[in-house]
């Protein structure tokens, strides 16, 4: 299984503070890729990695990738209450059409 | 949620009954995916379909069943063969048929309920 597993299962934070979110995965892969997901809602895609890139921004948002250590990281800077949402990795593997998810880290961010 | 719509937005359902979702994309694309998701989970593969008139079973397919008659739409039935048909039902869609390497555009669920 390509899995991801993000750590930590829950963050709680200070607006203003920045959130990083890891994520581990098992075998070699195509992509990564996190979304968010707001309570009750569908998931929203924030930033694909490739396997061949170390690290990515969009926005606030910045991406990193250890293919040695098969791990990824989601950094948010300077956090706003609008960020509250629950945060998933997906992982893309070599010649596979699916994406596996893992079970999310969720994010607080009290004002 | 994109172009992707699904309904009903929650569905009650007695136990022994099949229940059908739907979903629908105006995206125009070839993909579509079928994610089931349990409280503090994350998302689990039904059914994929990387064109019309084909798709292919996920990780958890058993009981559940889907056709794509349409490239538009993609619904899944929840058979009675389900024993824990209980969920949130996710349905996505992505650009090309090899849906690892593309984004995937998420509609914004169905909960079921077996009562």
């Amino acid at each position: 299984s390509q899995q991801g597993e993000e750590d930590p299962q829950a963050l709680s934070i200070q607006e203003g503070e920045n959130a990083t979110m890891n994520c581990s995965y098992k075998t070699s892969i195509n992509n990564l890729q996190w979304y968010r997901q707001n309570s009750g809602r569908g998931l929203v895609h924030l930033i694909l990695i490739r396997s061949n890139e170390r690290e990515k921004h969009s926005g606030r948002l910045r991406v990193t990738l250890d293919t040695s250590k098969k791990s990824s990281s989601l950094l948010i800077t300077a956090s706003r209450a609008a960020d509250t949402a629950s945060y998933f990795c997906a992982a893309s593997g070599a010649g596979s059409y699916q994406l596996t998810f893992g079970k999310g880290t969720k994010l607080s961010v009290i004002p | 949620d994109g172009g992707i719509t699904q309904s009903p937005k929650y569905l009650f359902r007695k136990e022994g009954q099949n229940v059908t979702l739907s979903c629908e994309q105006n995206l125009n694309h070839d993909a579509m995916y079928w994610y089931r998701q349990d409280p503090g989970q994350g998302l689990r593969l039904i059914y994929y379909s990387q064109i019309v008139n084909d798709f292919q079973k996920g990780d958890i397919a058993e009981g559940y069943s889907v056709s794509r008659e349409k490239k538009e739409s993609f619904p899944l039935t929840v058979t009675s063969a389900q024993k824990n048909p209980t969920a949130f039902y996710l349905c996505a869609s992505s650009v090309r048929g090899d849906g690892g390497r593309d984004t995937q555009y998420f509609g914004p669920g169905t909960r079921l309920t077996v009562l």
